[in-house]
């Protein structure tokens, strides 16, 4: 049962190129999420999607953009890398039910560094 | 705004003793739910426990406990009788319901010191 893969778990960057962060999920999950991870910091969500065909901002979109390709994948692009964007990414994936007490899951991580 | 606040940077506690972590928030969907993970060195995300919106008592899971006072916005994570393991970083996160778009905000986190 591999869960949420998301690849590849180390990146090393130049300024102003870009990548993609691929993330997929085997749980039939509605929701998948963004968020980025700064060293001694908590969880900022990116990028969101409630279902497949939907996403939306969420607390830092800018320099960003997703992709919800189908129910299992939502992939995360930089387009212009930046020094600022150097964290730790990780995506994430739940039941949509608001009333759900099914967790998040998340995957290992993606280290970004942007020389 | 979806808003979640954890204002202990750091906590320190003797192992066997019991400990709070804070966690307020502020939504103005009817319908949320309120998750405590656990992020050990290892970097991994850990679920502990859950509460509902609607829930009328306090979660427990194990030696895990949520106080959970809704007029007050307060859903603050319990921790019984603390392990040297339980040395980690602790977030409290917020899923609101459909007005909301099921979006899910994290806290700061608080990192918490079990001593021997």
């Amino acid at each position: 049962n591999a869960g949420v893969t998301q690849t590849p778990k180390f990146q090393v960057l130049k300024t102003g190129q870009s990548m993609t962060l691929q993330c997929a999920q085997d749980m039939n999950h509605n929701s998948m999420y963004w968020y980025r991870q700064d060293p001694g910091m908590g969880l900022r969500l990116i990028y969101y999607s409630a279902s497949e065909g939907t996403t939306d901002k969420g607390e830092v979109p800018n320099g960003y953009n997703v992709s919800r390709l189908n129910k299992r994948e939502f992939s995360l692009r930089l387009e212009s890398a930046a020094p600022s964007q150097t964290s730790v990414y990780f995506c994430a994936s739940s039941d949509r039910t608001g009333f759900s007490n099914q967790p998040q899951h998340f995957g290992d991580g993606t280290r970004l560094s942007i020389l | 705004a979806q808003k979640i606040t954890q204002t202990q940077p750091g906590m320190f506690v003797q192992e066997k003793e019991a400990v709070t972590l804070d966690c307020t928030y502020d939504t103005s969907d009817p319908s949320y739910g309120l998750f405590w993970y656990k992020q050990p060195s290892s970097g991994e995300m850990i679920f502990l426990i859950y509460q509902g919106s609607y829930d009328q008592q306090n979660a427990t899971e194990g030696r895990y406990s949520l106080n959970f006072q809704k007029a007050r916005k307060s859903a603050n994570l319990v921790i019984s009788a603390s392990q040297l393991g339980d040395s980690a970083m602790y977030f409290c996160a917020m899923r609101e319901g459909a007005t909301g778009g099921f979006k899910t905000i994290f806290g700061a986190g608080t990192r918490l010191f079990v001593k021997a």
